[in-house]
């Protein structure tokens, strides 16, 4: 079946760039039927959903973070990728990549098991 | 964009009982809901999509309903793995968003 796993520092400097990696296996991150997300999760607070990129390199964020933030995908190695730059502790949060399925489910049915991000000097 | 918002922030209750979990869109959005489980240091977990469909594997005991602004999750008889933060999710449109979470105690 479907797995994701996150990969990236835990540590990033502020007014630095995060860049994030989520690993696909199992199948094919080039399949027209999903797209692939990143959320994080504020400790203490609530899940918070940051865009999704499709196998075709289309991309849509949220608007919120969008002038920090850019996804990419290497259909090659199925993967995709986040870069969120210009950090803060803000940013300080768990990292999910996770698969949206919009025209079946219409749900986040697969998720990774996340990654702890600090933004701290 | 909608706002998701879930009541109780949190809710205690006993092993056996049946509790009910609510969560209202600030515009309508068909039956575009899902539900997830989260448990401390876990991903959260997909229980419920389309507002009502089970998801493949979640016990029957999970039951969504509701339509347009207003939807709801049973539980109807809670066992101690159920003890975790509920999420809602709209799925209408983009930026996808969730609610803030009931967070379910052990009375």
């Amino acid at each position: 079946q479907v797995q994701l796993q996150e990969s990236g520092p835990g540590l990033v400097r502020p007014s630095q760039t995060l860049s994030l990696t989520c690993t696909v296996s199992g199948g094919s991150i080039s399949t027209t039927d999903y797209y692939w997300s990143w959320i994080r999760h504020h400790p203490g607070k609530g899940l918070e959903w940051i865009g999704y990129i499709y196998y075709s390199g289309s991309a849509y964020y949220n608007p919120s973070l969008k002038s920090r933030v850019a996804m990419s995908v290497d259909t090659s190695k199925d993967q995709f990728s986040l870069n969120l730059n210009s950090v803060t502790a803000a940013d300080t949060a768990v990292y999910y990549c996770a698969r949206d399925a919009p025209y079946g489910l219409h749900a986040f049915d697969i998720w990774g098991q996340g990654t702890v991000v600090t933004v701290s000097s | 964009d909608i706002q998701m918002t879930q009541s109780p922030s949190s809710v205690s209750a006993s092993v056996g009982d049946r509790v009910t979990f609510t969560c209202r869109a600030s515009e309508g959005i068909s039956t575009w809901l899902a539900w997830y489980q989260q448990k401390p240091g876990r991903a959260p977990k997909l229980l419920i999509y389309a507002a009502s469909r089970l998801q493949s594997g979640v016990p029957s005991r999970f039951s969504g309903s509701g339509s347009g602004t207003d939807f709801t999750l049973t539980i109807s008889s809670l066992q101690p793995e159920d003890f975790a933060t509920y999420y809602c999710q709209q799925a209408f449109t983009f930026p996808r968003s969730f609610g803030q979470g009931t967070k379910l105690e052990i009375k």
